[in-house]
This record gives structure tokens, sequence and C-alpha cells, in this order.
């Protein structure tokens, strides 16, 4: 079954460094997405993206944060200057459509755990 | 604004006995529930949804209105079970964007 993988799968940077976590959605899937959880918090959406643009963004995704597709199989979070409070699991997920609903679910990958120093 | 509660953050119990995971949520529309469940070190996925009414491994979970709640139960657990579980809700047709998880309980299954 094909799968949404993540690299790296732990991270560590000293605040004020920038990092980029990596993501390979499922080929056939359009729409993506960012999710992060704080730890001991939920999980919390941060942005998504179809047909190469940002469709919608939460208010943690402010100017630090940017995504990418570069190239056909890639999808990327930056973040520009890392905070300790960035310290958290970063999911990305892949949907082949927009809904949540039956034809449409989201499929995770295993997670980046980001520990800012 | 939609939300989801997950009241407890741990439940343990022994193999062979009932299980509920409790999930309340708020939301002013017609909401979609779910479940998703990670196990150790393993990626977040989908365990079930409402809409479904299906039986994933002997997990059900009810969709009740008046209550609204989403409880899901098992009525023997087993070890494999042990996992970390996450109530979540979306509004009805809306984009994937809008799930909203709850904080997540701890299911510990001991022998």
């Amino acid at each position: 079954e094909p799968e949404v993988t993540q690299t790296p799968s732990h991270q560590v940077t000293q605040m004020g460094q920038e990092v980029i976590l990596r993501c390979v959605p499922i080929s056939n899937h359009l729409y993506f997405y960012w999710y992060r959880q704080i730890l001991g918090q939920k999980v919390e959406f941060l942005v998504s993206f179809y047909n190469n643009e940002i469709s919608e963004k939460s208010e943690i995704f402010d100017d630090q944060f940017s995504v990418e597709r570069p190239d056909g199989s890639n999808f990327t979070l930056k973040i520009r200057s890392t905070k300790l409070e960035d310290s958290a699991m970063y999911f990305c997920a892949s949907s082949e459509g927009a809904s949540g609903q039956a034809n449409s679910p989201l499929h995770f990958g295993n997670g980046t755990r980001l520990t800012v120093t | 604004a939609q939300r989801v509660t997950q009241p407890e953050k741990l439940l343990s119990v022994f193999k062979g006995a009932p299980v509920e995971l409790k999930c309340n949520y708020s939301y002013s529309g017609s909401p979609e529930l779910f479940w998703y469940v990670q196990y150790s070190r393993q990626r977040l996925q989908l365990l079930l949804r409402h809409i479904s009414r299906e039986s994933i491994k002997g997990f059900t979970a009810d969709l009740n209105k008046g209550e609204t709640s989403f409880h899901l139960k098992k009525p023997f657990a087993q070890e494999e079970d042990s996992a970390m579980y996450y109530c979540a809700l979306l509004p009805r047709g809306g984009a994937n964007s809008k799930l909203t998880f709850g904080k997540g309980i701890t299911l510990s299954v001991r022998p």
C-alpha cells in the first residue's frame, strides 16, 4: 500500500536556524497538508496546498513558515528562523480530494520530530 | 468554532476487558466524526468514520447527536490495541483542512 514518507525522522536545530522538513506524498494525491503536534497537545492544522499554491493556512502558519513543491514528488515545510516553541512533531499528509469524506481520507506520514535548542 | 474533547489522557485495562474511549464534540452544524489511531512508532492512521458504520479490529463508534458524543468501544481489548487514539471532527462536506483533533488518549492493554 502506498505511504506518505517523511524525512528526517528527527531533526535537532539551534534557535534561529532554518530547517526544511521533507515529505513525499502518495503519488496520485493532489492535496497536501502539514500538521504539527506539540508534546502533550493536540494535532493542529498548519497549511493545505493544492495546485502549487497554499489553499488554506491556520494562524500558526505565520511568515516564518513556507511550503513548496519543488518537483513532482517532494513537498517541503521550511521554518526560516526556528524558535524554541517550534519544537513539535510535524506530520505531512496527503489526500486524493479535498474532502475528508469517505473517498478522500487523509493519509499521514510518520512525522518528523523537530527539537529546537 | 468546532471543538473535540477527549476528557481522559490514559486508559489502562487488562486483556479481555471492555474498552470505551470517550469523545465529545461541539459543532453547530452537521459533523463527520473519525477515530484515528497511532501505534507505537507508527503513523497516524484512520481507524473508522461514523458514516461508514463499520467495525474495524473489533472497534465500533456510534454518533450520538443528542449527547454530542462519538465514543469508541470494543467489548474485549487485546494487547495489540495499545496505542494512542484521536477523535477528530470535520464539518460535513468540509475540506480536510478543517479537520479538528482531540488531544488523544493512550490506551494501555495489559496481559
